[in-house]
């Protein structure tokens, strides 16, 4: 079993519309979480840290429940610019990142 | 403008040559990373820096070597033993020493061997 684990999709949704992704994890000793963003063969850009308490930045929220070991990303009012690959990235403590293989998201006009 | 960069963009070996990626930062970050990427996968760690002329074995080392003789540089070389070193290379660095702050990463070399 991966240690991150995400649905690969691809999720197809048109614009405007509502798209959530889940990620889980299997080490309960994680202390960090963040959603990065990467378009086709370019390199990985972060779209934001995810707190306990939940987070917003716009369109995006971000979740975490530590008692089920996930994350979760929701984006609101789908733009095709937001067409993409989400890797869900926990961190250990110390420098011990892992990387899930990340959720497709196409958004069609 | 502060950032990451990484040479050659799109690089080609023969079999049984030896290889350098250049990773450079003026992020002023202390720490510095390189990953593999296949398709299909996650990232993964291939050797990781803290400080300067210190660096660690991240979970596939084998067949890469790396040096920190400068804050601002990372390169990873790509030896003869490496069996499968087709991939897409990324440089990555964060600030402090903790290693908790989020990483940021360079534009990435792709690797195909002949």
């Amino acid at each position: 079993r991966k240690e991150v684990e995400q649905d690969p999709g691809p999720f197809n949704v048109p614009e405007g519309a509502t798209v959530a992704f889940n990620c889980t994890y299997s080490n309960s000793a994680s202390q960090s979480f963040f959603w990065y963003r990467q378009d086709c063969r370019k390199e990985p850009k972060l779209l934001m840290s995810v707190y306990s308490s939940g987070n917003e930045d716009g369109r995006f929220t971000a979740q975490l429940n530590r008692a089920s070991q996930y994350i979760s990303l929701l984006i609101r009012d789908s733009k095709l610019s937001d067409s993409a690959t989400y890797l869900c990235v926990v961190k250990r403590g110390g420098f011990k990142t892992i990387f899930g293989a990340g959720t497709r998201l196409f958004v069609k006009a | 403008d502060g950032g990451i960069t990484q040479s050659p963009k799109y690089l080609f070996r023969k079999e049984g040559q030896n290889v350098t990626l250049s990773c450079e930062q003026n992020l002023n970050h202390d720490a510095m990373y390189w990953y593999r990427q296949d398709p299909g996968q996650g990232l993964r760690l291939i050797y990781y820096s803290q400080i300067v002329n210190d660096f660690q074995k991240g979970d596939i080392a084998e067949g890469y070597s790396v040096s920190r003789e400068k804050k601002e540089s990372f390169p990873l070389t790509v030896t003869s033993a490496q069996k499968n070193p087709t991939a897409f290379y990324l440089c990555a660095s964060s600030p402090g020493t903790s290693g908790s702050a989020e990483q940021f990463f360079g534009p990435g070399t792709r690797l195909t061997v002949l």
